[in-house]
């Protein structure tokens, strides 16, 4: 059955690291992949899109790679800063359709 | 700015109540969702709409209907409220092409059933 997974364990680094966040799927061929942001008792908001036939994509001090062969895209946040605690969400879509299928989400914790 | 807003933001309910959950966005999307979440199963879709009148079966649309009678509006209905749906519903909205679907979500309803 499809499957995406994502740590569920919270994820706590110090301000000014870089904070790596996971998403692998299995059973899936998505054309492309999306990240949220999610603050406690808001919806989530939309951060990154990339494409299947994308490797990497950057937006400030985000980054997100998306491997198909391993089944896996990973999410960067450089210079973390204490306002980046939030609960991060990956989206998966296939081609054509206008569904998302969302991961569990991991919690980021940035401490000062 | 999109804008999704929903009619509450924290509901009560007594078992075998009907519920209306109500969504409207400004930005004219074609597409609407909504979503329940829960702690551990993250973001699971109930239903969505392509187009007005039109509704599709999302994965766990058991226990609720949906109504879309007009493009900006969506509607969640619980025909007779059960403890195990409460939740927080989520609803969002979206526009094609499916290269750029991105989801515009509103702020959620919490809806606890007694």
């Amino acid at each position: 059955s499809q499957k995406i997974e994502q740590n569920s364990e919270a994820l706590n680094i110090q301000e000014g690291k870089t904070a790596t966040l996971t998403c692998n799927y299995t059973n899936y061929s998505p054309a492309y992949l999306q990240w949220y942001r999610q603050d406690p008792g808001r919806g989530p908001v939309f951060l990154l899109l990339i494409r299947e036939n994308e490797k990497e994509k950057r937006k400030e001090r985000l980054k997100v790679t998306f491997d198909t062969t391993l089944k896996q895209s990973l999410f960067h946040i450089t210079a973390s800063q204490p306002a980046d605690s939030a609960t991060y969400l990956c989206a998966l879509a296939a081609g054509g359709g206008n569904k998302l299928t969302f991961g569990t989400g991991t919690q980021l914790k940035v401490e000062l | 700015d999109v804008k999704v807003t929903q009619s509450s933001r924290y509901l009560v309910k007594r078992t075998g109540e009907k519920v209306f959950l109500e969504c409207v966005q400004d930005m004219d999307h074609e597409n609407m969702f909504w979503y329940r979440q829960d702690p551990g199963l993250g973001l699971r879709l109930i239903y969505f709409s392509y187009d007005v009148k039109m509704k599709e079966k999302g994965d766990i649309p058991e226990g609720y209907s949906v109504s879309r009678e007009k493009k900006e509006r969506f509607s969640l209905i619980l025909e007779s409220a059960s403890t195990n749906q409460t939740s927080m519903y989520l609803c969002a909205s979206s526009s094609p092409p499916a290269s750029t679907d991105t989801q515009y979500f509103g702020p959620g309803t919490r809806l606890t059933v007694l």
